[in-house]
């Protein structure tokens, strides 16, 4: 089974600072298609999970564009670039490459420094 | 405006069964493979199960293999998750989700 590290579990931060969370796949999540299904999503306290990026780097529609991902086969970072108040939470990666089985990474809360 | 709307989540004894449902609107709900997330109180997300868009293919994680059923109606965009012999372990807030869109979860809470 594919497993998705997430590091670090716990991020500070101060308001415009910037920060990168890592998930790593103990597989590739290359496709054979050509596509890498890795995608982040935010958890805001009390609230469900909602998409972010999508297929490694794709930002969804309404999502700021100081969210930013990248990354290749296995290794993927999400990065912050000047956090906002609004940004607070927990961030999982998920992996859909081998679906039917999603695999979610462990979670990074996010916090206020 | 894609939504997801889960219900059927209560308090069940151990043993015992439920089932929730799920109402996609929005999006063309046949087109989608459709998955059930779940997350234990203060943990994170764990897949529990995913129905191919016709229905005919359904896959489970192990702990929940023989006593959860996934199943969807296209013609009435819904997805639903029998759950028989519960188990404490299943607390947890159970999600709709194509991973892409979410539901709002719905509580199950297996307790005496």
């Amino acid at each position: 089974d594919v497993v998705l590290t997430q590091t670090p579990p716990t991020l500070s931060a101060t308001i415009g600072q910037s920060v990168s969370i890592s998930c790593r796949s103990s597989q590739s999540l290359l496709h054979s298609n050509g596509n890498t299904y890795l995608h982040w999503l935010l958890q805001r306290p009390g609230q469900s999970p909602q998409l972010l990026i999508y297929l490694v780097s794709r930002l969804e529609s309404g999502v700021p564009n100081r969210f930013s991902g990248s990354g290749s086969g296995t290794d993927f970072t999400l990065k912050i670039s000047g956090v906002e108040a609004e940004d607070l939470g927990v961030y999982y990666c998920v992996q859909g490459t081998h679906a039917p089985m999603y695999t979610f990474g462990a979670g990074t809360k996010l916090e206020l420094k | 405006e894609v939504q997801l709307v889960e219900s059927g989540g209560v308090l069940v004894q151990p043993g015992r069964s439920m089932k929730l449902s799920c109402a996609a609107s929005g999006f063309t709900f046949s087109s989608f493979p459709m998955a059930w997330v779940r997350q234990a109180p203060t943990k994170g997300l764990e897949w529990v199960a995913t129905i191919s868009t016709s229905g005919g293919s359904t896959y489970y994680r192990d702990s929940v293999k023989g006593r959860f059923t996934i199943s969807r109606d296209n013609a009435k965009s819904t997805l639903y998750l029998q759950m028989d012999s519960l188990r404490s372990e299943d607390t947890a807030t159970y999600y709709c989700t194509t991973v892409f869109y979410w539901g709002q979860g719905v509580m199950v809470t297996v307790s005496s």
